[in-house]
């Protein structure tokens, strides 16, 4: 089963537009919840990530969002850009578990 | 700065026949990992190794043994390679399990005709 839940699987956003892709889990063990950026033909690499003792976490353009009670969290992309594009993975692990990816959410950013 | 080397880059195999992917860190990191990539499906794990000497099952293991020949080193074999395992593979290290961030190779893209 699909243990973490990603939505949606793809996103055409305008130049300066927000992009937001959410994500849901099962286990209420994990307790780390990166989201992984990946361009065509490179493996992903770390873009944000957040544990549960906060709400939310901000780099630069990029937030995490985090709800605990709800079992889901959210990457927003302020000020989308063309450079932007590319597919977006959320995951989620704890430290007797392994990490877990969502199903990806391939994102365009159009000028 | 190499991070994480995987070789090959790209493989055709027949079915029935064997290989071994191969993946090297030079990163000094205690934690490795197989996944597989495939369209509309994510990265799936199919094996990982959380320390020298230790290797676990992960969402995907069957058809695929792997080795932690020592620190640095993490091959993933395919016994008798099916068209089922055509599929993008990604090797990636952490320095201490899956709570540390994780760093991907270049990828194999694999195909089995």
């Amino acid at each position: 089963q699909q243990q973490v839940k990603q939505s949606p699987q793809s996103l055409i956003v305008q130049k300066g537009g927000i992009s937001i892709i959410n994500c849901a889990y099962e286990n209420t063990a994990f307790d780390y919840f990166p989201w992984y950026q990946q361009f065509p033909g490179k493996g992903p690499a770390l873009l944000i990530a957040i544990r549960p003792d906060v709400s939310e976490k901000k780099e630069g353009r990029f937030t995490i969002s985090f709800n605990k009670s709800a079992k889901q969290f959210s990457l927003h992309i302020m000020d989308s850009q063309p450079g932007d594009s590319a597919t977006y993975f959320c995951a989620a692990s704890s430290d007797t578990d392994k990490l877990i990816f969502g199903t990806g959410t391939r994102l365009q950013v159009f000028p | 700065n190499a991070g994480v080397t995987q070789t090959p880059k790209f493989q055709v195999l027949k079915t029935g026949q064997s290989m071994t992917l191969q993946c090297a860190q030079d990163m000094n990191h205690n934690s490795m990992y197989w996944y597989r990539q495939d369209p509309g499906m994510g990265l799936r794990l199919i094996y990982y190794s959380a320390s020298e000497g230790t290797t676990d099952k992960g969402e995907v293991p069957n058809g695929y043994n792997v080795s932690r020949l020592n620190k640095r080193e993490f091959s993933l074999r395919l016994e008798s390679a099916a068209p089922s395992q055509t599929s993008v593979y990604f090797c990636a290290s952490s320095s201490q399990g899956a709570v540390t961030e994780a760093f991907f190779g270049q990828g194999t893209r694999l195909t089995v005709v």
